[in-house]
């Protein structure tokens, strides 16, 4: 069974960093490219940052793009997004979703809470 | 940057068709995924390239796309489909996944 567990989420101080965490399990994670997708409450979803199977192809909405950067480690199948510098609009759910062809989002995990707020 | 319109909200009694359209310039082009949030839960993908479904998808969801605008249509609705619907497509100018901004269907 595919899944992908997300963890890191929790309360931060605007300006603050936070890393979240993306652990998957249930298929060869190492062919598979991964992409990090957000909902702020009571809005829509929004494609946040993805990354190659190799991790040396990476890639940021341009909201977060300088503040953000994701990576991975291929022998411990797990995703990770590195939150720097945050702000009250990065508060929004985090969920980390695997990546078929034609760049859809087969699986997604459960989500993790992201809260910026002093 | 690529945008993509849905409708806020379509509401559908029980036993209706349901569509909801994603409208972009020259979508036709493009492959529209399809993804289906109930409250609280994570998306799940309900169609892909356009019209193809899902194993465990019940044939009653179904996809088009042409020219500026890709639909999902659900038949026969039943009060379990109640969720927000958003489309999906990539965006290859600048390489960015575009999520449409989600519709409420509500079942009435």
């Amino acid at each position: 069974e595919v899944q992908l567990v997300e963890s890191g989420g929790g309360l931060v101080q605007p300006g603050g960093s936070l890393r979240l965490s993306c652990a998957t399990s249930g298929f060869t994670f190492s062919s598979y490219e991964i992409n990090w997708v957000r909902q702020a409450p009571g809005k829509g979803l929004e494609w946040v940052s993805y990354v190659s199977v190799s991790g040396s192809i990476t890639d940021y909405a341009d909201s977060v793009k300088g503040r953000f950067t994701i990576s991975r480690d291929n022998a411990k199948n797990s995703v990770y997004l590195q939150m720097n510098s945050l702000r009250a609009e990065d508060t929004a759910i985090y969920y980390c979703a695997r990546e078929g062809t034609w760049q859809l989002l087969d699986y997604w995990g459960q989500g993790t809470r992201v809260t910026v707020s002093s | 940057s690529y945008v993509v319109t849905q409708p806020p909200s379509v509401s559908v009694a029980p036993g209706k068709t349901a569509r909801i359209t994603c409208g972009a310039t020259n979508i036709g082009s493009k492959s529209v995924h399809w993804y289906q949030q109930k409250p609280g839960q994570a998306p799940v993908l309900v169609i892909y390239y356009d019209s193809d479904r899902p194993s465990g998808i019940p044939e009653r969801f179904s996809g088009s796309n042409s020219g500026n605008t890709a639909t999902l249509t659900i038949s026969r609705v039943e009060a379990g489909d109640e969720a927000d619907y958003y489309c999906q497509v990539w965006d290859r100018n600048d390489g960015h996944r575009v999520f449409g901004g989600g519709t409420k269907m509500t079942v009435l």
